[in-house]
């Protein structure tokens, strides 16, 4: 079975802290994606990689960074965490760019 | 913005056929038509996709009307389980990006 696992389900940090938010998926797939999600808003893309250190940016990629080291993993840094950046941030695998994506179980940060 | 409008909520009774609706009246020749769901505190769960024919596997049925401004999603026999928010989502042949709406809030009842 398809497997993305996230490394943390909730996180708590302060404003101005630097947070990794980490994603693993198990499946070889290439492509690998960051949205966050809010209330009335749906998902929007933060940073999309389709391949190793290779990424492009989504529709709201302000105060995000991403790395892409191995093909597996796919992190997403805060670099100075704010609260507007409090929200379920998911991550998701697919073979290929045009294939069905696979979600991983969110993690719930909040920033305070 | 998304490009499908959906109903709000729906209820359906356990073991019965929960269908539905999606209206996707400005879609292009060369996108897909995708269903997810999302059961509370999880992330999206992908169920099934199609471009014109009517596409079945295990988990449902998707029925794309002749003239692909709507489709129905089918689950034949819903369970408990099958509580969710469920995403129809309209996306470009040849591109990545998903954009997701509100949903309709399923509710299963026994």
């Amino acid at each position: 079975d398809v497997k993305v696992t996230q490394s943390s389900r909730y996180l708590v940090k302060r404003t101005g802290e630097k947070v990794f938010l980490e994603c693993v998926q198990d499946m070889d797939h290439e492509n690998m994606f960051w949205y966050r999600q809010d209330p009335g808003l749906g998902l929007r893309l933060i940073y999309f990689s389709y391949d190793v250190k290779m990424k492009e940016k989504g529709d709201i990629p302000e105060g995000y960074s991403v790395s892409r080291e191995k093909k597996e993993r796919f992190s997403l840094i805060l670099e100075s965490a704010s609260t507007n950046q409090t929200s379920m941030y998911l991550c998701a695998s697919s073979k290929d760019a045009y294939n069905e994506q696979f979600f991983g179980p969110g993690t719930r940060l909040t920033v305070l | 913005d998304a490009k499908t409008t959906q109903p709000p909520s729906m209820d359906c009774a356990e073991g019965r056929a929960a269908n539905l609706p999606c209206n996707h009246s400005t879609i292009s020749g060369n996108e897909y038509v995708y269903w997810y769901r999302q059961i509370h505190s999880q992330g999206p769960q992908y169920i099934i996709h199609g471009l014109k024919n009517n596409e079945t596997n295990e988990m449902a049925s998707l029925i794309i009307t002749e003239d692909r401004k709507s489709s129905t999603l089918i689950l034949p026999h819903a369970t408990l389980r099958d509580t969710a928010v469920y995403y129809c989502i309209v996306r470009p042949s040849g591109t990545y990006k998903y954009i997701f709406g509100t949903g309709t809030r399923l509710k299963v009842l026994a």
